[in-house]
């Protein structure tokens, strides 16, 4: 079965400085990708995807992440946080077929501070 | 173009009695996704409705049931509540099922049980 780990529940960064969430997943074959985004009071937003091809995907709002198959990773960057970027940052994992094969990490929560 | 529209946005019943959320997607989408998104258990697929047929679901009880009408428009019914269903319903609609189409997401339904 799939799996997704982000292990910083919390983070916290200066506006302007720059970004990276992790996400770690488990599955055998090659993932399909996602990195969603939820503001409070918001539904989620996907950010940016990754099915196949080149492994640096660009998203939106300045985001990207990099797919490294080696270290089973897709962690997400941003070069420089605006104090609008603070919400909650969600890593999946989908296996062929939609949607009800995707599975969600638990989220971490960006705080950006002055 | 109008967003996902999820009401009530929140919602406060006791243990045992039944709740029906409702969802309007996007203009043109005819799939609807529901998701149950909890602190402990994170963001989980409920099921998915094209055409107003039921075509994945997830892993959970009876309890939870939903349909979809004519206008792509859905409800989703949780009957016998019990406390564990406290949490964000969140509704996402797409324009085709079973495939990997964008994803929009509603605000949400907060629902507490007491």
């Amino acid at each position: 079965a799939q799996s997704v780990t982000q292990p910083d529940i919390h983070i916290t960064v200066s506006e302007g400085a720059s970004l990276e969430l992790r996400c770690n997943y488990s599955y055998g074959a090659t993932p399909y990708l996602f990195w969603y985004v939820q503001s409070p009071g918001q539904g989620l937003q996907l950010l940016l995807k990754y099915f196949s091809g080149d492994t640096l995907v660009q998203g939106i709002k300045g985001f990207e992440a990099e797919f490294k198959r080696s270290q089973s990773s897709f962690n997400l960057r941003k070069p420089s946080v605006h104090w609008s970027d603070a919400a909650e940052y969600f890593c999946a994992v989908g296996a062929p077929g939609g949607y009800q094969k995707v599975t969600f990490g638990t989220g971490t929560k960006l705080q950006v501070i002055p | 173009k109008a967003g996902v529209t999820q009401t009530p946005r929140y919602l406060i019943k006791t243990r045992g009695q039944q709740v029906t959320l409702s969802c309007s997607p996007i203009s043109g989408h005819r799939s609807v996704s529901w998701y149950q998104q909890t602190p402990g258990q994170g963001l989980q697929f409920l099921f998915e409705y094209f055409s107003e047929t039921q075509r994945n679901k997830g892993n959970f009880p009876g309890r939870f049931s939903g349909r979809q009408f004519s206008n792509s428009r859905s409800e989703m019914n949780v009957s016998t509540l019990e406390l564990g269903d406290s949490a964000l319903y969140l509704c996402a609609s797409s324009v085709e099922a079973g495939t990997y189409n964008e994803q929009f997401f509603g605000p949400g339904t907060r629902l507490t049980v007491l």
